[in-house]
């Protein structure tokens, strides 16, 4: 148990529905952040924060957002979906925004009929 | 274009044999990789990290060496165990402030009693 949790476990949703994915950090960490992965494309970064701050961008679709709140938990938000994004969503937590170890959550496997 | 290779075919080995997976880069210059295992529908699980200056990284049956000349990673698990049958990833992180990884998509590896 990496300390990381994500909600929900599962989701199945239509196309052009908005989804929102939870993420709570380790304890003491303050960088989440949010990857995608589909069978093709392997692990991709979207984005992430630190201390409630966007700190970096990866390949997120103007479709997609995501927020760290003050608690330090954070949501991705995902809009109009498509086919194409199903995949497993990984959030993943370190203590810096260094050099550091990630620890990532359990997933959420988004699921869009 | 920057791109991280690991070989895309599964390696079969027999229990107790050395299992040795590559990464390859190119078009970037990281100041260190990290591997991390994955099994089926979970978060990945960080095992090791080697800075750019260092040649060679252990830790139990795990062994990583990082060759920034050839720009390759070897890692490699001695004894290896049906346990071990995991995909495995490696991932780059470059010389920024914030910790950003960029994974390749992974080799599994099984390993037969």
């Amino acid at each position: 148990d990496s300390g990381v949790t994500q909600t929900p476990k599962h989701l199945i949703t239509a196309t052009g529905q908005r989804v929102t994915l939870r993420c709570s950090p380790r304890s003491g960490d303050l960088s989440v952040y949010w990857y995608q992965q589909s069978l093709d494309q392997g692990l991709q970064f979207l984005i992430q924060y630190y201390n409630g701050e966007e700190r970096a961008k990866g390949n997120i679709l103007e479709r997609f957002s995501a927020q760290q709140f003050p608690d330090l938990h954070s949501e991705l938000n995902l809009s109009s979906l498509e086919l194409g994004d199903s995949a497993l969503y990984f959030c993943a937590s370190s203590v810096g925004q260094g050099r550091e170890t990630q620890y990532f959550g359990p997933g959420t496997r988004l699921l869009v009929l | 274009s920057q791109k991280i290779e690991q070989n895309s075919e599964a390696l079969n080995i027999q229990e107790g044999k050395t299992a040795t997976l590559t990464c390859n880069y190119t078009n970037y210059s990281p100041a260190y990789l990290q591997w991390y295992r994955q099994d089926p529908g979970r978060g990945p699980v960080f095992l090791l990290l080697i800075r750019e200056n260092e040649k060679e990284k252990r830790k139990e049956r795990l062994k990583v060496t990082f060759d920034t000349t050839l720009k390759q990673s070897l890692f490699h698990i001695t004894a290896s165990q049906p346990a071990d049958s995991a995909t495995y990833l490696c991932a780059l992180g470059e010389d920024s402030g914030y910790s950003t990884l960029t994974f390749g998509k992974g080799t599994m590896l099984l390993v037969s009693p």
